[in-house]
């Protein structure tokens, strides 16, 4: 079982949907997860970050944490072409003192016109 | 968000030199940071964790001597690919960690396109 699993995809949406991300982590201490976003040939950008079980809003996107379930998620409301890109879910593990990030291998989002 | 700059972003050079790849944190000191490397359709792949004022701890698998690391001071973390070979052809990411109210997160350079002829 990886650390962090992510459904590949590609998850295609029509423009103005709700595009739904989805992580699962195995590590049941974690404390920290991220999601990033990564376009096509370059760096990831940071989109959100959860500390605790919840939503959290930020403009058009919501990240969601159950720590019971080892499940977190990203809604993108409104998506748009622009929004194509990979997701990528991170987690830091409890026992980590450097913030050391578990990546997942990354959803490839297609917002379609 | 804090902002890290890593250069040169693109890098080509001829098999058996080194290349050396800067990563500055600009509005933020960065105790630690991490290096990484992505091939095509991958996802990130940890080198190494670079700790101002000590050694870097390298990943499982990553050669140490092949991958300098060198974190000088607070801002500044450099990474050296040595005797460079086709095979080190990458993508090259640094990220500093950023401490914040709520704990500490990652923000990440624009990346090294690396091609080794």
């Amino acid at each position: 079982q990886k650390e962090v699993e992510q459904n590949s995809g590609p998850l295609s949406v029509p423009e103005g949907a709700i595009a739904s991300l989805n992580c699962t982590y195995s590590d049941r201490g974690s404390q920290s997860f991220f999601w990033y976003r990564q376009y096509s040939g370059k760096s990831p950008e940071l989109i959100m970050f959860i500390y605790s079980n919840g939503d959290k809003e930020d403009g058009r996107f919501t990240a969601q944490l159950n720590k019971a379930s080892q499940y977190v998620s990203l809604l993108i409301r409104d998506s748009q072409p622009s929004d194509s890109a990979t997701y990528l879910c991170a987690v830091v593990h409890g026992s980590s003192n450097t913030g050391k990030l578990i990546f997942g291998q990354g959803t490839t989002l297609q917002v379609k016109p | 968000g804090a902002v890290v700059s890593q250069h040169p972003s693109r890098v080509i050079c001829k098999s058996g030199t080194s290349v050396k790849i800067e990563c500055r944190s600009l509005d933020f000191q960065a105790t630690t940071m991490f290096w990484y490397r992505q091939f095509p359709k991958q996802s990130l792949m940890l080198m190494a964790t670079s700790n101002e004022g000590s050694k870097a701890t390298y990943e499982q698998g990553v050669e140490k001597d092949k991958f300098l690391i060198n974190h000088a001071s607070l801002t500044l973390s450099t990474l050296t690919v040595t005797s460079a070979h086709p095979e080190d052809s990458s993508f090259y990411i640094c990220s500093a960690r950023a401490m914040t109210g709520g704990g500490n997160i990652q923000y990440f350079g624009a990346g090294t396109r690396l091609s080794v002829l």
